[in-house]
């Protein structure tokens, strides 16, 4: 079965500070792995995703992740977050046998304080 | 950006009444879906929607559910009739490839309260 974990419901941080939100995944075969993210009052929109290669992958707005196989893991980082960052992020598993299902985490809601 | 637009925002109606939730997804887009998203839990896959016809479905999509484009128009989803567990926030999605490139446009959810 295929899961998706995020520990953090909620997080606050500093504007300007670094960011990390966790994402732990969990299937058998070769995952495609996402973050999304929701503001205020929006549809969700994509940040970024991983198929293969570099496991490092760079999103929008200065968002980037690191895929670890070993650690079944996919945490989404920022250097220094903006007020604007302020939303829900959402870390989404796909994979190779299904063709049209998501599965997501249960979201983290970012609070970015001044 | 391309936008999904969902219609209505909330509804209220009482259980075994009929409700249709409609999306107007992106124009150029082949692939539809509908999630669910009960309150203070994951949002969860319910079904897909590709050339006129379901292509995959989860076990959430009951058999009082139904979905359909006609003629290019919204989306929509249809559930008759109505039960208690059914109130949710139901989001639509779509994407010009299949799921598994990313690429999905949410909608913002339709919130449905079954009383």
């Amino acid at each position: 079965a295929q899961s998706v974990t995020q520990p953090d419901a909620r997080v606050t941080v500093s504007e300007g500070a670094s960011l990390q939100l966790r994402c732990k995944y969990s299937y058998s075969g070769t995952p495609y792995l996402f973050w999304y993210v929701q503001y205020p009052r929006q549809g969700l929109q994509l940040l970024l995703k991983y198929y293969s290669g570099d496991p490092v992958v760079q999103g929008v707005n200065g968002f980037e992740a690191e895929f670890s196989k070993s650690n079944s893991s996919f945490h989404l980082r920022k250097a220094s977050v903006h007020w604007s960052d302020s939303a829900v992020y959402f870390c989404v598993l796909g994979s190779s046998s299904s063709f049209s299902k998501l599965v997501f985490g249960q979201g983290t809601s970012l609070s970015v304080v001044p | 950006g391309p936008k999904v637009l969902q219609i209505p925002s909330h509804q209220i109606i009482d259980m075994g009444q009929m409700v249709t939730l409609n999306c107007d997804p992106v124009s150029n887009h082949l692939y539809f879906y509908w999630y669910k998203q009960i309150l203070g839990q994951q949002m969860e896959f319910l079904v897909n929607f590709y050339n006129g016809k379901v292509m995959e479905k989860s076990k959430l999509f009951k058999d009082q559910f139904s979905v359909e484009r006609p003629d290019g128009s919204y989306f929509t989803l249809k559930i008759q009739p109505t039960a208690l567990e059914d109130s949710a926030v139901y989001f639509c999605a779509s994407s010009f490839g299949g799921a598994n490139t990313g690429q999905l446009y949410f909608g913002e959810g339709s919130k449905l309260t079954v009383l």
